[in-house]
């Protein structure tokens, strides 16, 4: 069954770098999977496209802050240079077999 | 720009109806598959359909098959959702979504439309 995994939160401080996972299901370890963006309030935001091989095209006007990268079932965002608009909730999404799946989503709280 | 602007949404009573519109524009409509995306309230982000540019190509998640039915007017370039048999666990902000080519990631959200169903 395909399913994406991701940690309730993460938290990290204005400035700084945080990296946040999202894990594939057993026997999906080479899916593509995207990251998408909601701030409080508002609809989502499509971050990038992430490939099994770390490479990642960023949405049209995505600052390059955002960047992807991949090991294995693990696929990352990695936000940098923290900004308080940066709090949100960070989603993954991938596809296959007829279905998409979202994982729960990461709250990041900027410190 | 891509431009996705929802409408349809409201309160209905459980075992309702309701058609939700999706209005597109900035892209070229009919080459792209779209989605319908929910947001239940305080909840993450489930998927509810997927239908392809030419429309011949539909998909459902298993809780909504038979209940919802998603189709799309290239003319008009609009999607559409038909929801019957409409559950108190439906209540939720609905998204369209621009997808690629082929299903391969959203690119695009609409900012939702909220549905409430509620006696």
């Amino acid at each position: 069954q395909l399913v994406v995994t991701q940690s309730p939160s993460a938290s990290a401080s204005l400035g700084a770098s945080v990296k946040l996972t999202c894990t594939l299901s057993s026997g999906h370890s080479n899916y593509i999977i995207a990251w998408h963006q909601q701030q409080p309030e508002k609809g989502p935001r499509s971050l990038m496209i992430l490939n099994s091989d770390g490479s990642h095209s960023r949405g049209d006007g995505i600052p390059d802050r955002f960047s992807g990268s991949s090991s294995g079932a693990e696929r990352y965002l990695t936000i940098s240079s923290l900004q308080s608009e940066d709090e949100a909730d960070y989603y993954c999404q991938t596809w296959g077999s007829g279905i998409q799946v979202f994982g729960g989503g990461t709250k990041l709280t900027v410190l | 720009q891509v431009q996705l602007v929802e409408s349809g949404g409201g309160l209905v009573n459980p075992g309702g109806s309701l058609r939700l519109s999706c209005a597109a524009s900035g892209f070229p409509f009919s080459d792209y598959y779209m989605s319908w995306i929910r947001q239940a309230p305080g909840k993450g982000l489930e998927w509810v359909s997927y239908i392809s540019g030419n429309g011949a190509n539909t998909k459902y998640a298993d809780s909504m098959k038979g209940r919802f039915t998603i189709s799309r007017d290239n003319a008009k370039k609009s999607l559409y959702l038909q929801m019957n048999s409409l559950r108190a666990e439906d209540t939720a902000v609905y998204f369209c979504a621009r997808e690629g080519h082929s299903i391969s990631g959203t690119l695009n959200w609409g900012q939702g439309t909220l549905v409430t169903v509620s006696s």
